[in-house]
């Protein structure tokens, strides 16, 4: 999966609870994004970052937030005012956001019960 | 608005017989066209992409694609399946912020 790790890759919390999804590349990357997958919807884009300290929503940013700190790492906090969150989520990055061959993570499956 | 539409839920192929997995596009301007492809529990892996020059674009695994400007389309294609090749295909299209289509399974049957 291309020198980036998303952990953990099962998560399970109670609904209202916040949760932090991990992702971190070793590949040198500016441009970082996370996609929700959900089966018979393909990919929608939550965030995207060309750069540290800069991040930009993505098609369905509401009930999420991230931080771009630092170069390697891109956190995806889901909050409680995500209306569904239980999904399939993929972190990504590539070299800059105008060479958009992107690089997956292996995802995290999150469950809120 | 940038989208793109992959109008089979799922294609079924005999082992050695050639595949296409469909793809059509709508943008504004010149079109970045991706393949990438999804095996189960696993992030995507990118397959080819088409930015500009011969319709012909050659990718990983033996996968090639076709752009045809006139009929907004790149298609999938290998001239001969495997039983490996079986997973799920996502189209995508965009400069920057990428569209991905909602995905292909292709089945290749033994």
């Amino acid at each position: 999966d291309g020198g980036i790790t998303q952990s953990p890759k099962y998560l399970f919390r109670k609904e209202g609870q916040n949760v932090t999804l991990s992702c971190e590349q070793n590949l040198n990357h500016d441009a970082m994004y996370w996609y929700r997958q959900d089966p018979g919807q393909g990919l929608r884009l939550i965030y995207y970052s060309q750069i540290v300290n800069d991040f930009q929503k993505g098609d369905i940013a509401e009930g999420y937030s991230v931080s771009r700190e630092k170069k390697e790492s891109f956190p995806l906090t889901v909050t409680s005012a995500q209306k569904n969150p239980t999904a399939f989520y993929l972190c990504a990055s590539s070299i800059s956001l105008r060479d958009n061959e992107q690089f997956f993570g292996p995802g995290t499956r999150l469950t809120v019960l | 608005a940038q989208s793109v539409a992959q109008p089979e839920d799922q294609v079924n192929v005999a082992e050695g017989n050639p595949l296409t997995v469909k793809c059509t596009y709508s943008v504004s301007g010149n079109p970045y066209l991706f393949w990438y492809v999804q095996y189960p529990n696993r992030g995507l892996q990118f397959l080819l992409k088409y930015i500009t020059g011969d319709n012909l674009v050659k990718g990983s695994y033996g996968f090639e694609a076709e752009f045809n400007k006139s009929q907004t389309s790149f298609h999938l294609k290998k001239p001969s399946a495997l039983v490996s090749d079986s997973a799920l295909y996502f189209c995508a299209v965009g400069y920057q912020k990428v569209t991905f289509g909602t995905g292909t399974k292709l089945q290749v049957i033994p």
